[in-house]
């Protein structure tokens, strides 16, 4: 457990607004990544950051932005919510190179998209 | 692109029994290598890891996993399944470009028949 929380666990949203979603972590990692679980599909990364105010695309970016202002705050933001975004997003966070260091996951959060 | 191939999305062992989760993984240069487990309505955590030390790399939980470059696969095994072995397993395979990311399977449910 690397200290990380997600917030909210669980929403609801209609199609067309807007929803942010926030990973914090406590252990100072330089490396934080969010990504969407869906059936069928593993896990599937939207967008990553290798440290404050650096941020890239993943796979699954389209429809999605990314803000990280401090290290430990990595925030996910659907422009305009459609019921394709419905889906559990999970926050992780390695401390080095991903390569060989342990990437921790957050304990994620359920959206529905209506 | 690295990618890794989960052979079977669910898989039923009986308590007691061998466990084999399947993985292959395309890449011109060994990759580094990982396994995850996700328990239910968790993140995931790690299981074990190859980063190009010993081919047969031991895990939590008396996992353990063999890196076969010649059949390109990371195969993992348990010698005698648990009832608390059952969840979800993802295989994924770093991206070797510097790019600090992980590309996951499609994941495999393991199922703990009594």
């Amino acid at each position: 457990d690397a200290g990380i929380t997600q917030s909210p666990r669980h929403k609801v949203t209609e199609t067309g607004t807007p929803v942010t979603l926030r990973c914090h972590q406590t252990e100072n990692h330089r490396y934080m990544y969010w990504y969407r679980q869906d059936p069928g599909h593993g896990l599937r990364l939207i967008h990553y950051s290798y440290g404050v105010k650096d941020t890239d695309k993943g796979e699954v970016s389209d429809g999605y932005s990314v803000s990280r202002s401090k290290t430990e705050d990595f925030l996910l933001t659907l422009e305009s919510a459609t019921s394709s975004q419905t889906s559990v997003y999970f926050c992780a966070t390695v401390a080095g190179p991903i390569s060989t260091d342990t990437q921790y996951f957050g304990p994620g959060t359920r959206l529905t998209v209506l | 692109a690295q990618s890794v191939t989960q052979l079977g999305s669910h898989v039923s062992v009986s308590e007691g029994a061998l466990v084999l989760l399947r993985c292959n993984y395309s890449s011109s240069v060994p990759p580094y290598l990982f396994w995850y487990v996700q328990y239910p309505n968790q993140g995931l955590q790690l299981l074990l890891k190859y980063t190009s030390a010993a081919t047969l790399v031991k895990g939590i939980n008396g996992f353990e996993a063999e890196f076969k470059k010649s059949e390109t696969s990371f195969h993992l095994t348990k010698p005698s399944a648990h009832m608390s072995d059952a969840a979800e397993y993802f295989c994924a395979v770093s991206d070797l470009g510097g790019n600090e990311k992980l590309t996951f399977g499609t994941g495999t449910r393991l199922t703990i028949i009594p």
